[in-house]
């Protein structure tokens, strides 16, 4: 059973400051999706990784996946605001029913 | 492109009543659209699976008989919360996967029920 987690759970920061958020998953996938959930709404996609060693970048997000570690980053450069959110990693099972998995998401708050 | 919508945003119903949620695919076909419910500060769960024209998938754990879901179409599918309880109010999300060469799935905006 594939089983997606992250650390930290929750981080709160100063603006200005760089910071990564982990996310480890227990068997193989090479697809990994990054979102980000503001309060009381949807999830935003901000990046799908597709193969290992895949590195994409928006803005003050930077994210990677390593498939040999099954792990994934997702690096914050000099922090803003606006950035506070939820951020949700998921793991693609692979499997035909096409599901993922989510982890249990890191509450980033990034104080003024 | 890649919109899914779902309806109502918001819905508050009495307890015993059932209600519907709709999950569209409003610019391309979904074969295969998932449901999934959140709770306050927590991750989202993985309800049931559904695919145009066959019946749904449930998770381990999921009443399939309180939450009726049916994919009539290849752009619509729908959940009925039956009998709703307190228990049940959450956020419900719907999400959608069909484009052709791409792996990912797109969210609708949710629905907050409030069961009272």
């Amino acid at each position: 059973e594939l089983k997606v987690e992250q650390n930290p759970l929750f981080l709160s920061m100063q603006e200005g400051k760089n910071y990564t958020i982990y996310c480890n998953y227990s068997t193989t996938s090479d697809r990994l999706y990054w979102y980000r959930q503001d309060p009381g709404k949807s999830l935003e996609s901000l990046f799908v990784l597709l193969s290992n060693g895949a590195v994409k970048q928006e803005g003050r997000l930077m994210a990677s996946l390593d498939t040999k570690a099954r792990l994934s980053t997702l690096h914050i450069t000099a922090a803003v605001h606006d950035l506070s959110a939820t951020y949700f990693c998921a793991v693609d099972t692979l499997n035909r029913d096409d599901k993922i998995i989510f982890g249990k998401g890191t509450r980033l708050h990034i104080l003024p | 492109g890649a919109v899914v919508s779902q309806h109502p945003s918001r819905v508050i119903c009495k307890s015993g009543t059932s209600v519907k949620i709709e999950c569209r695919s409003l610019d391309f076909q979904a074969t295969t659209m998932f449901w999934y419910r959140q709770f306050p500060k927590q991750s989202l769960m993985l309800m049931a699976t559904s695919n145009e024209g066959s019946k749904a998938t449930y998770e381990q754990g999921v009443e399939k008989d309180k939450f009726l879901i049916n994919h009539a179409s290849l752009t619509l599918s729908t959940l009925t919360v039956t009998s709703a309880h307190p228990e049940d109010s959450s956020f419900y999300i719907c999400s959608a996967r069909g484009l052709v060469g791409s792996h990912e799935q797109y969210f609708g905006p949710g629905t907050r029920l409030t069961v009272t």
